[in-house]
């Protein structure tokens, strides 16, 4: 089955500052890979996600991320990060007919003034 | 347009006590899943449907069980409850398609077992 690895439980950036989040994942097929976003007492709402084409995918509120196959990876970028971007964020890998959908442990963004 | 909801919202049971989590989507969704969340672990899949009838276990089945007796809703019960389902329960659906569809989620609901 497949899975998924954020190596980052905690980061911390200040506000204005850029932002990339690390995941990786173990699929021996052509993964479907998704970022989603949990705001505090929320449920996951979908960042963006990468089925096939190109490998740099754009997002909602200012996010992005880039599939490297080489290296297994699926990080998430913003180029300036807003105090409301304080969350936790999940990576996940999606396979199979039903949609069977692996997700990362997660990573708490913490976003300073 | 209501997409996911849960009920309840929150929850407390004592040990042995049993209960139903509602979740109704009214995006005409034909899969549907059951998360619990814990600290550390991310979500990990309890249950799923890929339609009406049809259930099957997913990572973590033990200690649940569901029914999909309407496309539109889907019910996960604890029949006798332990501290170690004490969680956050996540109920999500997607359609079908030869794609993998992303999942909507809904806003959760706080168990604690004691």
């Amino acid at each position: 089955a497949q899975s998924v690895t954020q190596p980052d439980i905690h980061i911390t950036v200040s506000e204005g500052a850029s932002l990339e989040l690390r995941c990786n994942y173990s699929y021996g097929a052509t993964p479907y890979l998704f970022w989603y976003v949990q705001s505090p007492g929320q449920g996951l709402q979908l960042l963006l996600k990468y089925f096939s084409g190109d490998t740099l995918v754009q997002g909602i509120k200012g996010f992005e991320a880039e599939f490297k196959r080489s290296q297994s990876s699926f990080n998430l970028r913003k180029p300036s990060v807003h105090w409301s971007d304080a969350a936790e964020y999940f990576c996940a890998v999606g396979a199979g007919n039903n949609n069977d959908m692996r997700f990362g442990a997660g990573t708490r963004l913490t976003v300073k003034p | 347009n209501a997409g996911v909801t849960q009920t309840p919202k929150f929850r407390v049971l004592k040990t042995g006590q049993s209960m139903t989590l509602l979740c109704a989507q009214d995006m005409n969704h034909e899969y549907m899943y059951w998360y619990r969340q814990d600290p550390g672990m991310g979500l990990r899949l309890i249950h799923y449907s890929v339609g009406e009838g049809t259930t099957a276990k997913g990572e973590v089945p033990d200690g649940y069980n569901v029914s999909r007796l309407k496309k539109q809703n889907f019910l996960l019960g604890l029949e006798s409850a332990a501290p170690s389902q004490t969680s956050v329960y996540f109920c999500a659906s997607s359609s079908r398609g030869r794609l993998v569809h992303e999942q909507y989620f809904g806003p959760g609901t706080r168990l604690t077992v004691t």
